[in-house]
């Protein structure tokens, strides 16, 4: 197993424009998390699965973005009509159990609107 | 909610000199504490933790401490060298939690 990938690396959008990231999480791993961060900053929690069920999702969420992770594997996350503001780098993270073992976090998908 | 802060943002040593960074939460409840690495264009990388029972560990030239009382814990770096220029994280974890909250980070520059 090589870790977390995550796909694209990089996208540069339109304003306006949907967008969707895949992340494929460690193949024993059950829990998914997606986190997003910002120049300067540290990563912001998101939303996170375990297995295939969305159990938390963050203020920070809103009703433009949606996550989905069919049977449990990999995730996506898509943005509808993306803002400026939505440019990040987008983190995918996964954990055995609870995370109290560290994340294994992906290279991230860095995410430009212009 | 827990908050988690960073100090310093940015810390320049010379190589072969200790570096500290030290964090500070606001949450008693919180049980687990991560350090993560992350060197450009890549993502956090976990490079040493602890957790709320323990008051101190040790890896190599990488230690961490943890004061429950004060609620603060800090990460030591010994002898640097310039591979350990990058951005230091700390987080920690809710007992009760299922996510990590994140310090703004501590960019770390070590100088030849």
């Amino acid at each position: 197993d090589t870790g977390v990938s995550q796909n694209p690396r990089h996208k540069i959008t339109k304003r306006g424009q949907n967008v969707t990231f895949r992340c494929d999480p460690i193949s024993e791993h059950n829990r998914l998390y997606w986190y997003r961060q910002t120049l300067g900053q540290g990563p912001e929690f998101l939303t996170y699965f375990q297995n295939e069920a969305q159990l938390e999702k963050s203020r920070l969420l809103s009703d433009r973005f949606s996550a989905e992770r069919p049977k449990g594997s990999f995730s996506t996350l898509e943005i509808q009509r993306t803002e400026q503001g939505d440019s990040a780098m987008y983190l995918c993270a996964s954990s055995m159990g609870t995370g109290t073992s560290g994340y294994t976090f992906g290279s991230g998908t860095r995410l430009t609107v212009v | 909610g827990e908050n988690v802060e960073q100090h310093p943002s940015t810390l320049s040593v010379q190589e072969g000199d200790s570096a500290v960074i030290k964090c500070t939460y606001s949450d008693s409840a919180s049980n687990y504490f991560p350090w993560y690495k992350q060197e450009l264009g890549k993502g956090p990388q976990l490079i040493i933790d602890i957790r709320s029972n323990v008051g101190e560990k040790k890896d190599q030239r990488i230690a961490v401490t943890l004061n429950k009382t004060a609620k603060h814990f800090s990460l030591h770096i010994t002898e640097t060298q310039p591979e350990d220029s990058a951005v230091y994280f700390c987080a920690a974890l809710l007992n009760y939690g299922q996510n990590f909250v994140f310090g703004p980070g501590t960019r770390l520059s070590v100088l030849p």
